[in-house]
């Protein structure tokens, strides 16, 4: 069965620090692979990943895809406490565009 | 204005009581989909629609149903809720090169 698999499931940092996410999934016929960062609602759009080995950047946040071994890492440096929130990745299929999330990691930042 | 909305926004409601949640988008996407978060368990599909009279089961759509009025409008009922359908429910969107989807602020539905 499809799955997702993010960890840890929590972390807590200091200001300044850098963390990596992880997320692994279990499909054959993959599409792509998306992050999002979820504060107090609705999870907004981060990355998408397609392609093993590219690394999509967005100032301090960083992701890439290894299509072998069917992971993904989100990498955040110098963390600032806005950092703060729930990070989910989620995957789509090729015979299907619908969503598989995994169940996020929860990252607080301390001041 | 949002690009997807979705009401209301919070809600109480009893053992047995049937309830609609709506959800609009004005972002003129073809797919549309209802996610439930639960604490710990990320989001979980229920259902999706890929056109307007395509509607398609998620991982656990026992106990929803669903309507796709229009290209814009997507509704996720309850027809008999039950406690452990307490929640946040969320509606998201998005277009034939799906790489993103786009969600609503969410609806946090309590059934007491």
């Amino acid at each position: 069965e499809d799955k997702v698999v993010q960890s840890p499931l929590s972390l807590v940092v200091h200001e300044g620090d850098t963390v990596t996410l992880n997320c692994s999934y279990e499909v054959t016929n993959f599409r792509s692979l998306l992050w999002y960062k979820q504060e107090k609602k609705a999870p907004t759009f981060l990355f998408m990943l397609t392609s093993s080995g590219i690394e999509k950047k967005s100032g301090r946040l960083s992701s890439i895809l290894d299509k072998k071994e069917l992971f993904s890492i989100l990498n955040i440096t110098a963390t600032q406490t806005g950092d703060s929130a729930v990070y989910l990745c989620a995957r789509s299929n090729l015979s299907s565009y619908k969503l598989i999330f995994g169940s996020g990691t929860r990252l607080l930042v301390r001041p | 204005d949002a690009d997807v909305t979705q009401t209301p926004r919070n809600r109480i409601t009893k053992t047995g009581k049937r309830i609609m949640l709506e959800c609009s988008q004005t972002k003129g996407h073809d797919r549309m989909y209802w996610y439930r978060q639960d604490p710990g368990l990320g989001l979980r599909l229920i259902y999706y629609s890929f056109d307007v009279k395509d509607i398609n089961k998620g991982e656990i759509s026992d106990g929803y149903s669903v309507s796709r009025q229009a290209q814009a409008k997507f509704s996720l009922s309850l027809e008999s809720a039950i406690p452990n359908q307490t929640a946040l429910y969320f509606c998201a969107t998005s277009d034939s090169s799906v790489m993103g989807a786009f969600f609503g602020q969410g609806t946090r539905l309590t059934v007491v």
